[in-house]
């Protein structure tokens, strides 16, 4: 089935230590998110690429940065890791993201713990 | 700026009875999407239901519906019938344009239902 997979599930990382986590779609979608989502909080939208066009949300710290090298796939890469950036990553896929009625795709998320 | 409420952290039903989740939203656009999403333990994002703002009925899909009343702006969402496969975290969330036309969606902080055998 087509799918959106994140690897790994569980990400633990040491305080500092740069981190990647990733994400690949089947589905041939043109934009790929990457949600943060805290616990018992909201989704919150930290970038996303519409094909190769980048797009950062405004309040989204310095130390996350993104990559897509191919329409498949998808990275975040945090580079230095806080002991409040430890979170559910969710990265999502929409076809076109040009219209209104669309709805994203999910993947399975990535729980990130900072010791 | 657009924001979606969702004024009940958690819920109980019981299990083969009807629950009602709240949603409300503000928005200063037209034409808007709601969506509601279903994220068991497991953490992954399940799509429920959509409802369009120029969408003259409410939306159905299974045991769910949608309840829009649009000049209250709430998108409440019924679940019918509720199993114990139903007890997850339950997002509410709506479409979003930047002013570059970059598309997204935004989400209410989530209620979590528990149905009780």
């Amino acid at each position: 089935d087509a799918m959106v997979i994140q690897n790994p599930r569980y990400q633990v990382t040491q305080f500092g230590k740069p981190v990647t986590l990733s994400c690949s779609q089947t589905l041939n979608h043109n934009v790929m998110y990457w949600y943060q989502q805290k616990s018992s909080q909201a989704p919150k939208l930290l970038f996303h690429y519409y094909d190769k066009d980048f797009n950062n949300e405004a309040d989204t710290p310095d130390n996350f940065q993104s990559r897509r090298p191919n329409t498949s796939f998808c990275f975040l890469d945090i580079r230095s890791p806080g002991l409040g950036d430890a979170a559910m990553y969710l990265c999502a896929t929409s076809r076109e993201g040009g219209t209104r009625n669309e709805k994203l795709f999910f993947g399975s998320g990535t729980q990130l713990s900072v010791l | 700026a657009q924001k979606i409420t969702q004024t009940q952290p958690g819920m109980f039903v019981q299990e083969k009875e009807a629950v009602t989740l709240d949603c409300t939203y503000d928005t200063s656009d037209q034409s808007y999407g709601l969506f509601w999403y279903k994220q068991p333990s497991s953490g992954e994002m399940i799509f429920l239901i959509y409802q369009g703002s120029y969408d003259e009925q409410n939306a159905t899909e299974g045991r769910y519906s949608l309840n829009f009343q649009k000049a209250r702006k709430s998108a409440n969402l019924v679940i019918s019938a509720s199993q114990l496969g139903d007890s997850a975290m339950y997002f509410c969330a709506m479409s979003q344009w930047g002013m570059d036309s970059s598309y997204k969606l935004i989400f209410g902080s989530g209620t979590r239902l528990l149905v009780r055998p």
